[in-house]
């Protein structure tokens, strides 16, 4: 079955503890990226990949890291979480059609 | 800076009611438009993509059409299935920019 997956689904944290979100996909598609969804904000892209060892900024950048080793694999990583980091995040895969994980919801305290 | 805006921002509906749902855009360099279906706590689930002006696709009882300003989504016929939040977003330069949705009720 073709999908995107995301670990943890859920995770309550503390400011200041390092904290990775992974996602990987099984579609073999060279672009991913991340989002944040926050009521009332929508859904704003943080970073994207367009292939292995190539990603570039989206809208919401600071705060957070990425990598691209292998096709299939895009973590997000919060180095020093902080409260208004505290959202719902998406991965997606594709390139013409765009397709997306469940969600992360993150709460950091 | 690009823009996307969708209106209205809720629809009540009565089943079989159909309507249209509005995205309006300013960008540079469109690549594609995309729309999408989002239900309560879940990821988006893709729709359509569109391209060109003049470009229409449909699934079921939606379509989508696209003009060099804004794109619609009709639904005809709607059932109570098909509330959800519709989301519009634009792809330039490899960054996909989202409006704020639409919100679909659709009352048996």
């Amino acid at each position: 079955e073709a999908q995107v997956t995301q670990n943890p689904r859920y995770l309550i944290t503390v400011t200041g503890k390092k904290l990775t979100v992974t996602c990987s996909q099984n579609m073999n598609h060279e672009y991913m990226s991340w989002y944040r969804q926050d009521p009332g904000l929508g859904l704003r892209q943080i970073y994207y990949s367009m292939n292995v060892e190539v990603t570039d900024k989206g809208d919401v950048p600071e705060g957070y890291k990425v990598s691209r080793k292998e096709k299939r694999n895009f973590p997000l990583i919060l180095e020093s979480p902080s409260p208004n980091q505290t959202s719902l995040y998406f991965c997606a895969s594709g390139g013409d059609e765009q397709y997306f994980g469940p969600g992360t919801r993150l709460t950091v305290t | 800076e690009d823009q996307v805006t969708q209106s209205p921002e809720a629809l009540r509906l009565q089943e079989g009611e159909s309507s249209s749902l509005n995205c309006s855009y300013t960008v540079s360099g469109l690549r594609g438009l995309f729309w999408y279906r989002q239900d309560p706590g879940k990821g988006p689930e893709f729709l359509f993509t569109l391209y060109s002006a003049g470009e229409e696709k449909e699934k079921e009882r939606l379509k989508a059409t696209l003009t060099k300003k804004e794109s619609f989504l009709h639904i005809t016929a709607p059932k109570p299935e098909d509330s959800a939040t519709y989301l519009c977003a634009v792809w330039v330069d490899y960054k996909l920019s989202f409006g704020a949705g639409t919100t679909v009720t659709v009352r048996a």
